[in-house]
């Protein structure tokens, strides 16, 4: 079983919409949960993180982590096109190694 | 913000060739670097664990001879594909943490792409 699991999609949404992203993890162990934003061919990108279950509100993007049902959750209000980007869930270890879901892949249609 | 330099960006080698990859944070020290290999279409899946001044700790079903790396300095991490073969061919990206932020903040190169012929 993999650590994080998360539907790569592709999800295609009109510019405007609410995007929503979602892992489930493995390991009740995991504190800090990660979202990232990848462009093709780039590095990923850290967007933002959250320790423990909650959630953490940045502009446009809003992480929830419910421990209890080890869920995370990503939503993108407003969505525009700039947007549209593989994202990528994570969890981190004890010894900071990243454990990473297979990423969602968005389009935001303009 | 912090910075993370990764170099070559890419690269086309012959089978049977090594290629080193650099990994510099421009602006803070890390501690520990990591290294990751991404395929097409698939996640991050992490190779090793880079710590300065010690042996890297690799992860299950890498190989340690193929894949060296150098961790020498606070600032700079070398991953070397020896005898590279065409399965090899990846986008190999690492991550460098600052060891004056939290946890939750490592930082990411730009990834190198390799390509053995």
């Amino acid at each position: 079983q993999k650590e994080v699991e998360q539907d790569p999609g592709p999800l295609s949404v009109p510019e405007g919409a609410i995007v929503s992203l979602n892992c489930t993890y493995s390991n009740s162990a995991f504190q800090y949960f990660m979202w990232y934003r990848q462009y093709s061919r780039k590095g990923p990108e850290l967007l933002m993180y959250t320790y423990s279950s909650g959630n953490k509100e940045d502009g446009r993007f809003t992480a929830q982590v419910d421990k209890s049902s080890k869920y995370i959750s990503l939503f993108i209000r407003d969505s525009q096109p700039s947007d549209s980007a593989t994202y990528l869930c994570a969890t981190l270890s004890n010894d900071y190694k990243l454990s990473f879901g297979a990423g969602t892949t968005v389009t935001v249609r303009a | 913000g912090a910075v993370v330099s990764q170099h070559p960006s890419w690269v086309i080698c012959k089978s049977g060739t090594s290629v080193k990859i650099e990994c510099r944070s421009l602006d803070f020290q890390a501690t520990t670097m990591f290294w990751y290999r991404q395929f097409p279409k698939q996640s991050l899946m992490l190779m090793a664990t880079s710590n300065e001044g010690s042996k890297a700790t690799y992860e299950q079903g890498v190989e340690k001879d193929k894949f060296l790396i150098n961790h020498a300095s606070l600032t700079l991490s070398t991953l070397t594909v020896t005898s590279a073969h065409p399965e090899d061919s990846s986008f190999y990206i690492c991550s460098a943490q600052n060891r004056d932020r939290g946890p939750g903040e490592l930082f990411f190169g730009e990834g190198s792409r390799l390509t053995v012929l």
